[in-house]
């Protein structure tokens, strides 16, 4: 069956460090990745998209890997400070419009 | 501009109770998602709307859920005798529908609680 894997225990890390998240998915071939943003109450918000002939997309201080041979996305957030605390969801598409989304891992920020 | 908006926020209603929940998508989105997210779980796909096409109607979890776009803007998400599993945070997306333009802009979600 088709999976998506974010790891479902919090991160918590020191302010100042690199933030890196997974994103592992079975019996997919997408032709893009996107990553999301969630903080509590509300919606998610697109941060970054990630296409499957691209290795390595960056945005200010994020950064997004595909390694499309591993099945994997590492997402990673530089200089990290606490209002960068927040859920992190990755997203694949899945058929023309269709994204379908990993349960995503909170990240924790200690200044 | 004004993005995605739900009502209501919150909606606490007993179970065997009918509810219905709104989106409004943004002004010119041809696309609109309706997504169920429960506690600790992801996003769950429950309907997309596209234009004037018919429904993918394929991620509703049971008959008791139906869904409507009037106009190709507003949309309803209509839940029958609701039951306790129902409790979750419904969310709303909506976007160009535009090949190569698949970002989804999300509202703030409606949190049902079914007693």
């Amino acid at each position: 069956s088709q999976k998506i894997e974010q790891n479902s225990e919090a991160l918590n890390i020191q302010e100042g460090k690199t933030a890196t998240l997974t994103c592992n998915y079975t019996n997919y071939s997408p032709a893009y990745l996107q990553w999301y943003r969630q903080d509590p109450g509300r919606g998610p918000v697109f941060l970054l998209l990630i296409r499957e002939n691209e290795k390595e997309k960056r945005k200010e201080r994020l950064k997004v890997t595909f390694d499309t041979t591993l099945k994997q996305s590492l997402f990673h957030i530089t200089a990290s400070q606490p209002a960068d605390s927040a859920t992190y969801l990755c997203a694949l598409r899945l058929g023309f419009q269709k994204l379908v989304f990993g349960t995503g891992t909170r990240l924790l920020v200690s200044p | 501009g004004a993005g995605v908006s739900q009502s209501p926020s919150n909606k606490v209603t007993e179970k065997g109770k009918d509810v219905e929940l709104r989106c409004d998508p943004i002004s010119g989105h041809t696309a609109l998602y309706w997504y169920r997210q429960s506690l600790g779980q992801g996003l769950e796909f429950l309907i997309y709307f596209q234009g004037n096409s018919a429904p993918d109607k394929s991620g509703l979890p049971s008959d008791r859920f139906s869904a409507e776009r009037t106009g190709g803007s507003v949309s309803t998400l209509t839940i029958q005798r609701t039951q306790q599993e129902d409790s979750a945070v419904y969310l709303c997306a909506s976007n160009l529908g535009l090949a190569g333009s698949d970002t989804q802009y999300f509202g703030p979600g409606t949190r049902l609680t079914v007693l």
